[in-house]
């Protein structure tokens, strides 16, 4: 069965740095990948998702994540946080059809 | 357009009582889905339908959870009788074609049971 870790459950930055949220996976077939964002009082959006192709993807507001096959990974990175940023995001796997999702990072900007 | 539509908001119940969720979907979307996201963890699903018909209900709890989606369109989600554990966000989505690959969420419904 597919699934996926998120290494951190909070991640603080300061503004204008660098963002890295971490995801492995776990998948015994070619993973269909995805990050989500979930801000306060508001359901889930997708930010950026890889199928097939291209390793480095580009999603909304400035993200984009590396599908790394040899390292089982599929981080999400901005080069330069913005307050907006703050929220939970979420890395998900889908298998079967469905959705499996990572437990969330929460992500906070500093000043 | 139109995003994915739930109510209530909130909810507070006392445990053993029942309670009910409705979503509406994105228009013409077939596939529509609900999670339960417990503070601290991501959505787990609990349903996914086709059109009115049931995917995966794998992992509902079908002793006190059921779930419905009459005429393909609206679905509501019933707790009865409601434990301690049930306590969690309950978000439903929608996709266009059941591939999963972009889901559309609510802003679910947020049920405390004391």
């Amino acid at each position: 069965a597919q699934s996926v870790t998120q290494l951190g459950s909070h991640v603080s930055v300061s503004e204008g740095a660098l963002v890295l949220l971490r995801c492995n996976y776990s998948s015994s077939v070619p993973p269909y990948l995805f990050w989500y964002v979930q801000y306060p009082n508001q359901g889930l959006q997708l930010l950026l998702k890889y199928t097939t192709g291209a390793t480095l993807v580009k999603g909304i507001n400035g993200f984009e994540a590396e599908f790394k096959k040899s390292e089982t990974s599929f981080h999400l990175t901005k080069p330069s946080a913005h307050m907006s940023d703050a929220a939970e995001y979420f890395c998900a796997v889908m298998g079967a059809q469905k959705l499996v999702f990572g437990q969330g990072t929460r992500l906070t900007i500093n000043p | 357009e139109a995003g994915v539509a739930q109510s209530p908001r909130y909810k507070i119940i006392e445990k053993r009582q029942s309670v009910a969720f409705w979503c509406n979907p994105i228009s013409g979307h077939a596939t529509l889905y609900w999670y339960q996201q417990i503070l601290g963890q991501g959505p787990k699903l609990l349903i996914q339908f086709q059109n009115n018909g049931v995917v995966d209900d794998s992992q509902l709890p079908k002793d006190r959870f059921s779930a419905e989606r009459l005429k393909g369109v609206d679905s509501t989600l019933k707790i009865q009788p409601a434990k301690l554990e049930d306590s969690a966000v309950y978000l439903c989505a929608s996709s266009l074609d059941g591939k999963g690959e972009k889901l559309f969420f609510g802003s679910g419904t947020q049920l405390s049971v004391l």
